[in-house]
């Protein structure tokens, strides 16, 4: 069974251009998860959806930062325009229902690198 | 705001000796506990939950739990170099809430 898979794995950009990052859960989860990790900051969590619904966005940065969740298998999180403190690596992590919601299973990341 | 501290370390360890990793939190509600295991460059990956007071048992790795210290500890006996990784503490406020992580620590095993 295929895990959360996200893409791209690797992206490099300049100040101002729009990011997208894409992220396909695994099959059967109704909770997807966006989280952000640095050096500085560790693992923050950004936003979640239940049911293709966000619930909680309140880590989002400001409002450059959007995400979306149009179907149970795909999302997205969008950076526009991007910002060279917006480097780092962003993960999504999906969960099972009537599980809880602490059991996540994170894809490998995309690592973006704003210039 | 929810916070969830652990020490950064790096903690080192030789191979064979018992590894304690230590987590606090702030939210006097939570009710679920998890450690995650990070090799570098790559997604962490649970290794452990806990919910009650305690301690649980899964092979070399005992999560220990004291929630009126709101206290956290994992322990791994016989530490292996496989081992040497950064090890994320998470905390889950309420049902239905997402995890909070800490920052992790780093445990380095010598062999």
């Amino acid at each position: 069974d295929a895990g959360v898979i996200q893409s791209p794995r690797h992206e490099v950009t300049e100040m101002g251009q729009e990011v997208t990052l894409r992220c396909k859960p695994i099959s059967g989860h109704d909770y997807l998860f966006w989280y952000r990790q640095t050096m500085m900051r560790g693992l923050e969590l950004l936003i979640y959806f239940n049911n293709n619904v966000p619930i909680d966005d309140s880590g989002m940065p400001e409002d450059r930062f959007s995400a979306k969740m149009p179907n149970a298998s795909f999302s997205t999180l969008k950076i526009q325009p991007s910002e060279p403190r917006d480097s780092a690596v962003y993960f999504c992590a999906s969960s099972s229902p009537g599980a809880n919601t602490g059991e996540l299973f994170f894809g490998e990341g995309s690592r973006l690198t704003v210039l | 705001q929810k916070e969830v501290e652990q020490n950064s370390g790096p903690l080192s360890v030789p191979e064979g000796a018992i590894a304690s990793l230590n987590c606090t939190y702030s939210d006097r509600v939570s009710q679920s506990f998890f450690w995650y295991r990070q090799y570098s460059g790559k997604s962490p990956e649970l290794i452990m939950s806990i919910y009650s007071n305690g301690d649980k048992e899964d092979g070399r790795f005992t999560a220990q739990l004291n929630k009126a210290s709101q206290y956290v500890s994992l322990l791994i006996r016989d530490s292996q170099p496989s081992d040497s990784a950064t090890y994320l503490c998470a905390v889950d406020g309420q049902a239905g809430t997402a995890l909070i992580f800490g920052k992790g620590t780093t445990l380095s095993v010598s062999s």
